[in-house]
């Protein structure tokens, strides 16, 4: 198994591009989350997904659209990125949404000049 | 929301040694989870531990959670023990996220 994966590794984007960041996970869980990581800081949460076709806000989702394609696939869409996005980004997986361990992507580098 | 405190933010330790990490938390919880966040950035889940103890090899942990807090004990350290530690919690109304705390940073000489 290959847990959650995540493309691309390392991207970037001048201001004002778009970019969709891909996750995929083969564990057959329900929920799904990305967060995103700021330099000497914790992560944050911008969307999550509980169940397939159902979506919501975490604490950071201004500037940034989401799409659960399938129970599988869980997209990050950046329809005009802004420099405040530059961060590392993870997507993670867990069995329910609550009381279940996160399992977490390798995480996508952004860099947006 | 909740807050979520670790302590200490630095440590430093000769490989060998054995260290304790604090995290607490301000409000009743579902989920608590301890990663090592590696120095190539993957973060590696070490516990799910919402109460109780578990360990697993040179780690432990004890989660409190009626006194809200949680520690991580690593014994014998070595080199590859270096990188950053997070506390991660599920608050116990909202659910469904995760907030961690800002890490500890920990490295081993040898």
């Amino acid at each position: 198994n290959a847990g959650v994966t995540q493309t691309p590794k390392f991207q970037v984007l001048k201001t004002g591009q778009s970019m969709t960041l891909q996750c995929a996970q083969d564990m057959n869980h329900n929920s799904m989350y990305w967060y995103r990581q700021d330099p000497g800081m914790g992560l944050r949460l911008i969307y999550y997904s509980a169940s397939e076709g159902t979506t919501d806000k975490g604490e950071v989702p201004n500037g940034y659209n989401v799409s659960r394609l399938n129970k599988r696939e869980f997209s990050l869409r950046l329809e005009s990125a802004a420099p405040s996005q530059t961060s590392v980004y993870f997507c993670a997986s867990s069995e329910g949404p609550r009381r279940y361990e996160q399992y977490f992507g390798p995480g996508t580098r952004l860099t947006v000049t | 929301g909740i807050q979520v405190e670790q302590s200490p933010p630095d440590l430093i330790l000769q490989e060998g040694a054995n260290s304790t990490l604090r995290c607490n938390f301000s409000d009743s919880v579902n989920n608590l989870q301890w990663f090592h966040q590696n120095p190539w950035g993957q973060l590696i889940n070490l516990f799910y531990i919402p109460s109780g103890t578990k360990q697993n090899g040179r780690l432990s942990a004890t989660t409190v959670a009626t006194e809200r807090y949680s520690l991580l004990y690593i014994s014998s350290s070595q080199t590859t023990d270096s990188g950053v530690y997070f506390c991660a919690v599920e608050e116990g109304t909202s659910g469904s996220r995760l907030t961690f705390g800002e890490g500890t940073q920990l490295t081993v000489n040898p």
